[in-house]
Parts: structure tokens; sequence; C-alpha cells
């Protein structure tokens, strides 16, 4: 069975880092990109980045809004994405959701796997 | 305001169909695959259609979508009270500043 456990959300105050983790089982992790997607509380989804699976260069591509502030990571021996979010501001306030990209769909919006979501509270 | 436009709600009865719009541009929905995502009350969203019109194993046929131009429709057939949730649209978008986008949601309403 494919899970996938977002941690390490909570409370930071604007300015500072935090840093997401999410832990997969149930597929070869190596295999997949892996993205991230938030939400605002009471507001809609929004697509953070993503992270391409070794085999397809491991880059990195993200939303202009977190461009030059967060990172994604990949530790394929752990089976764990990160998301190292810098320079936070009340505004990256949401639950972050880890998704697994379906393997072979030829687009990077394809999610078929989520985790159940980490919230981030970014307030002073 | 989000890339992608979509109503903020619709609502209809049980066994009724509803669609539900998603307008973007030549440089998001025109171009690239579209994706419809359900989010049910206090759950992570679930992936509807894949690809403008494909469904994932599992997902009932009651739900649909079609694509024309820049334009996108998710369909609900002999709609249910469990149907009650967000829907959203995505698309990724090849302009400058593109990226994944989404709608802003809709929620339908099962009255």
């Amino acid at each position: 069975e494919v899970q996938l456990v977002e941690s390490g959300g909570g409370l930071v105050q604007p300015g500072r880092s935090l840093r997401l983790s999410c832990t997969a089982s149930g597929f070869t992790f190596g295999d997949y990109a892996m993205s991230w997607v938030r939400q605002a509380p009471g507001k809609g989804l929004e697509w953070v980045g993503f992270i391409r699976s070794k085999a397809y260069g491991g880059t990195t591509e993200y939303a202009a809004s977190v461009k030059g502030r967060f990172t994604i990571s990949r530790d394929d021996s752990k089976s764990i994405a990160y998301l190292q979010m810098n320079s936070l501001k009340t505004e990256d306030t949401a639950v972050y959701y880890c998704t697994r990209v379906s393997y072979g769909s030829g687009s990077y919006l394809d999610f078929d796997y989520w985790g159940q979501g980490t919230l981030v509270t970014v307030s002073s | 305001q989000s890339v992608l436009t979509q109503p903020p709600s619709a609502s209809g009865t049980p066994g009724q169909r509803v669609t539900i719009s998603c307008s973007g541009s030549s440089s998001n929905i025109g171009s690239n695959y579209v994706y419809w995502y359900q989010q049910l009350p206090g759950t992570a969203p679930k992936l509807l259609i894949y690809r403008n019109n494909q469904r994932p194993s599992g997902v009932p046929d009651r739900f649909s979508g079609s694509k024309s131009g820049t334009s996108a429709s998710l369909a609900i057939s002999g709609l249910r009270s469990e149907d009650e949730a967000d829907y959203y649209c995505a698309a990724w978008d090849d302009s400058l500043s593109g990226g994944g986008v989404f709608g802003g949601g809709t929620k339908l309403t099962v009255l």
C-alpha cells in the first residue's frame, strides 16, 4: 500500500526556516518524481514545486511565489522527500501536502497519491 | 486571483447531472493536459480525472472530463450525496512565470 507521511510542521516566526519531510512507503521511491502542494486555511490548492527522479536528473521546479526561498530535495536511500523553507512569510501559512507524481504520466501535475498534510503556521 | 477560473459554487439534487467549468488561456489549458481533483471535507485531495478525460481506476464512470480550446469541464452524472466536495482543476502553464496552476475550486452542494 502506497503511503506518504508528512512531518515537521508547526509554528514558526516570520523570517525563520522550517524543513518538512515526506516519508514514503509501498513503492520504489527512487522511480518517481515527488511534488509539494499547499493549501492556506479556507483557501484553494497551490502548487509549490517538484523534484524529478534521479533518472531524469533529480532537478527541481518551483512556483514563482516560493522560488529562491524554498528547496525540494530527496534521499532515495531513505525514501524521503524534503521541503526546506527559508525566509518564511505569514502568507506561507498553509497545510503542506506531499504528492507522488504518476509514473510516466507526461505531466508533473498528475498526483496519484497524497499525504495527509502537515500544517505550517507562520506568525510572530 | 487564480490563473484558472472556476465558479465558486455549484449545486444539484440527487440523480441530477452537474457540470463544473474551468477557464484558462493558451499558455495553460490551451496547450497542456487538464487534471481534476476532488477534496472531501477534512481530507486530502484525490485525483479524479487525468489527461483531460481519463479516470484512474476506482473512480466511477459517473465522473467525466472534457476539454475544448482554453476551457475544460467536469461532469458528474447521477449525483450522489457523497459527491459533496470541493473540486479543483489544474494545468501546467508555459508562460514565463508558469508552472503548475490550479483553479480556485468549486464547492459542490448536493441539495
